[in-house]
Parts: structure tokens; C-alpha cells; sequence
């Protein structure tokens, strides 16, 4: 088992719609959270960064991560085309370097 | 300024050549990171320089070796590669101030070995 799933996707919604991506761990040490958007041929770009359990809110995104099922979540309100990208789940442990990623999401937001 | 730049973003090199990555960083983060990363697959971590001193290598083969001359600059050498090392090489830096890990990502440099 990994210590990270995502679903891969590809997902495709209508502009506008409201988007879920998730991402499942196992490891119990993992305290910061973290969701990278990465357009094609680009680097990774951080959206958000949570700190153990509760939610975040930036403008139309939204992470939250619900520590006693160890599962994180990415919504993003109103989806626009340039949304359209791949979503990175990334996380790590207290005082680790090392961060542990999802295989990542490839979004579509259809015009 | 708040960015990770690399140089060069493109590189195609053959498998007798010696070339080197370069990254820098200004915003005073005291952790670097190299990267892989093939096509639709999540960023492999290859080495992490904290306070400019090597604190992590995930078994990287020799013919990558990483330099880190000043808290801002990150080397990353390379000779003798092979066609599978083609990808996207990352570079990315941290704070390393109290636990946080928040990494901040450059674009890249897209190698291409022949």
C-alpha cells in the first residue's frame, strides 16, 4: 500500500461547477499538508499549505484535512479553464524534510 | 522576491557529456531540494541540502552530483547520464525555520539525454 493515493483522474467538469479532488494516507506522522498545481511542462506551484487537522480558505480554493480519517481535500469553487492543470496532494511529518506525494490529479474544466 | 529560478530550461546533452543545473533562491530559505520527475508522475526527491550542508541522498546514482556553494545556489552536476534520466529536473527551497516544510517549487530544467 502506498503511503499516499490519489486518484488520478483524468476529471472533467463544466466550467463553473464546484471541484473535489482527495487524497487518502496512511501514515499517522504526517502533521503539514500540502496542494500543488502544476500546469504542463511547468514546476509545481504551492496553492495551499494546512497545518494538522481543520480547514483553509484562499479566495475560491478550500483544503481541508480530516486527521482521524486521514483524509485531505482541494475544493475549488466556481472552476475556470485556467484551473485546468494537474493536482498534487504533498504532506510531510513533524521537523522531516521529506515530503510525500500523491500521483496526482489531471483536471479538465470544459468552457 | 518570492521565486526559485533554474538554469538553463532546456538541455539536451549526449551521454559522454558533463553538464550542471543551476538554482537560485532569494528569500532566504535554508533548505534546498533536487527533483526528478517523469511524465505524469509525482516529483521524486533526489537530494536535500539544509544550512548548505547535504542532509539527504535517496541513493542517487554517482553520475548526479549536487554542490550547494552558498545558502542561495544549488548545483546540480551531471556526467555520463543515461537516456532514462530524460525528465524534468526540480529544484526547490524551504524555510527550515521551526517544523515548517512549505516548498517552493522552480520551473524546471527539461533534459533530455541522447
Amino acid at each position: 500500500q502506498k503511503e499516499v493515493e490519489q486518484d488520478p483522474g483524468p476529471l472533467s467538469v463544466p466550467e463553473g461547477a464546484i471541484v473535489s479532488l482527495n487524497c487518502t494516507y496512511s501514515n499517522s506522522a504526517f502533521q503539514y499538508f500540502m496542494w500543488y498545481r502544476q500546469y504542463s511542462r511547468k514546476g509545481p506551484e504551492l496553492l495551499m499549505y494546512t497545518y494538522s487537522s481543520g480547514n483553509k480558505e484562499d479566495g475560491r480554493f478550500t483544503a481541508q484535512v480530516d486527521k482521524s480519517s486521514k483524509y485531505i481535500s482541494l475544493f475549488i469553487r466556481d472552476s475556470q479553464p485556467s484551473d485546468s492543470a494537474t493536482y498534487l496532494c504533498a504532506m510531510s511529518a513533524e521537523g522531516n524534510e521529506k515530503l510525500t506525494f500523491g500521483t496526482g490529479t489531471r483536471l479538465t474544466i470544459i468552457p | 522576491d518570492t521565486e526559485v529560478t533554474q538554469t538553463p530550461k532546456h538541455l539536451v546533452m549526449g551521454m559522454t557529456n558533463k553538464k550542471s543545473l543551476k538554482c537560485e533562491q532569494h528569500m532566504g530559505h535554508r533548505a534546498m531540494y533536487w527533483y526528478k520527475q517523469k511524465a505524469k508522475k509525482p516529483p521524486e526527491l533526489m537530494f536535500v541540502y539544509s544550512y548548505e550542508k547535504l542532509s539527504i541522498n535517496e541513493s542517487v546514482p554517482s553520475r548526479f552530483s549536487p554542490e550547494c556553494p552558498n545558502s542561495s545556489l544549488l548545483n546540480l552536476h551531471l556526467h555520463a547520464l543515461q537516456p532514462e534520466d530524460s525528465a524534468l529536473y526540480l529544484c526547490a527551497s524551504s524555510t527550515r525555520q521551526g517544523a515548517y516544510n512549505e516548498q517552493f517549487f522552480g520551473p524546471g530544467t527539461r533534459l533530455t539525454v541522447l
